[in-house]
């Protein structure tokens, strides 16, 4: 079981909608991460949280809000998304820092925009 | 065998074969690299990871050997199972850095 948890694991929204993806990792990491996989291709980063301070942003469409508020949660807030937006957001925990930097994922939340 | 083109390159290997998922990485300052292993429908599992002092890591069943004089990187999993079918991904990074780059995958297909 992975000990990254993300809600909801579907979702169908229209392009008019607002929505929230949420992400909870309890292993004390300090760097949340969110990731967009489209099928059959490897995932990209979207956005990088370190100490609750965004400190990477891949230059995400602004319909693309994320939000951290506290060190064990990480929000995706969408908003007037786009079909081409359908895919799975992963989110994702690490260290910051020190001898590992390995990731660790969530099972996903399966987006599809309508 | 090997099948690369339009579709995510798959390799076929019979149960109780090893096999070797290979992957060439894009950044020569690279100093730490990941294999994950993704299952239909979940997120990617991390399997190990090296980092660019050493050329060899062996774990259970699984060796990860790095060549950085051409920027390539192999996963060879020993007597190959069924559970191991799956999309396998090597990612790269660079000096602790958060920004991991993940190489296209490879899909493993174990036949019985």
């Amino acid at each position: 079981d992975t000990e990254v948890t993300q809600t909801p694991k579907h979702l169908v929204m229209g392009m008019t909608n607002k929505k929230s993806l949420k992400c909870e990792q309890h292993m004390g990491h300090r760097a949340m991460y969110w990731y967009k996989q489209k099928a059959k291709k490897p995932p990209e980063l979207m956005f990088v949280y370190s100490y609750e301070k965004l400190s990477i942003n891949e230059s995400v469409p602004s319909r693309f809000s994320p939000e951290c508020p506290n060190s064990s949660l990480l929000n995706l807030h969408l908003h007037a998304l786009q079909p081409e937006d359908s895919a799975l957001y992963l989110c994702a925990s690490s260290q910051v820092g020190g001898v590992t930097g390995e990731l660790f994922f969530g099972e996903g939340s399966r987006l599809t925009v309508l | 065998g090997e099948s690369v083109g339009l579709h995510l390159p798959t390799l076929s290997v019979q149960e109780g074969d090893n096999s070797i998922i290979n992957c060439a990485y894009s950044n020569s300052a690279s100093d730490y690299f990941i294999w994950y292993k993704q299952e239909s429908g979940k997120g990617p599992q991390f399997i190990i990871d090296i980092r660019s002092n050493m050329d060899k890591r062996q774990g259970q069943r699984v060796t990860v050997l790095l060549n950085k004089t051409v920027k390539h990187l192999s996963l060879q999993i020993a007597a190959t199972q069924p559970g191991d079918s799956a999309v396998y991904f090597c990612a790269e990074n660079y000096n602790y850095g958060q920004n991991f780059v993940f190489g296209p995958g490879t899909r493993l297909s174990v036949l019985p």
